[in-house]
């Protein structure tokens, strides 16, 4: 397995338009997030799904933004109407549940994607 | 509420060097997992290190300890022989297993540089 992949690396879009971002987990992961990182701060949480299952969603995801994971398996984010606040990047990371990985039940270990950059302008 | 207080944003250390950077957070569920991270400039995040709430032991992988005080809720970061490669932005994270939902929090980070 390559590990946690995101697409694209890099996208630039004028305010008011469309994204979507995609992220292929490691594929025995059941676990996958969503992340947001602004320069110079740490990772906020924003969404998880366990499976197929949105099970958790961030107060920071506004209407316009929406994650799907169908079938279990890559998840895309979208959000809709940019705005300028907007720009950051959006690290995806998926994990195995720790019961499944045999390891102690606060153990969920992270493994992320490179990121994708978001500029809006 | 959770929070992760990383109050170093900025580190040096010379090279073969040991570092500690700093952790402290605030939970109230008893039983909790705390995370170290490393970023690299080139952006992907890389785990490093585990310690969970009820560990007797401090956590060592490698060049890499966890300097746990549960009475005080710190949890420093103890790079032993810093390398050239070591230069990057390190998170503190932390997930509550009880009442912290499946979300994991990160501090603000401590960028770590590494003087030859």
């Amino acid at each position: 397995d390559t590990g946690v992949s995101q697409n694209p690396r890099h996208k630039i879009t004028k305010r008011g338009q469309n994204v979507t971002f995609r992220c292929d987990p490691i594929s025995e992961h059941n676990r996958l997030y969503w992340y947001r990182q602004t320069l110079g701060q740490g990772p906020e949480f924003l969404t998880y799904f366990q499976n197929e299952a949105q099970l958790e969603k961030s107060r920071l995801l506004s209407d316009r933004f929406s994650a799907e994971r169908p079938k279990g398996s890559f998840s895309t984010l979208e959000i809709q109407r940019t705005e300028q606040g907007d720009s950051a990047m959006y690290l995806c990371a998926s994990s195995l549940d720790p019961g499944l990985a045999g390891g102690p039940p606060g153990a969920n270990v992270l493994t992320f994607g490179a990121g994708s950059r978001l500029t809006v302008l | 509420a959770q929070k992760i207080t990383q109050t170093q944003p900025g580190m040096f250390v010379q090279e073969k060097e040991a570092v500690t950077l700093d952790c402290t957070y605030d939970t109230s569920d008893p039983s909790y997992g705390l995370f170290w991270y490393k970023q690299p400039s080139s952006g992907e995040m890389i785990f490093l290190i585990y310690q969970g709430s009820y560990d007797q032991q401090n956590a060592t992988e490698g060049r890499y300890s966890l300097n746990f005080q549960k009475a005080r809720k710190s949890a420093n970061l103890v790079i032993s022989a810093s390398q050239l490669g070591d230069s990057a932005m390190y998170f503190c994270a932390m997930r509550g297993i009880n009442t912290g939902g499946f979300k994991t929090i990160f501090g603000a980070g401590t960028r770590l540089f590494v003087k030859a």
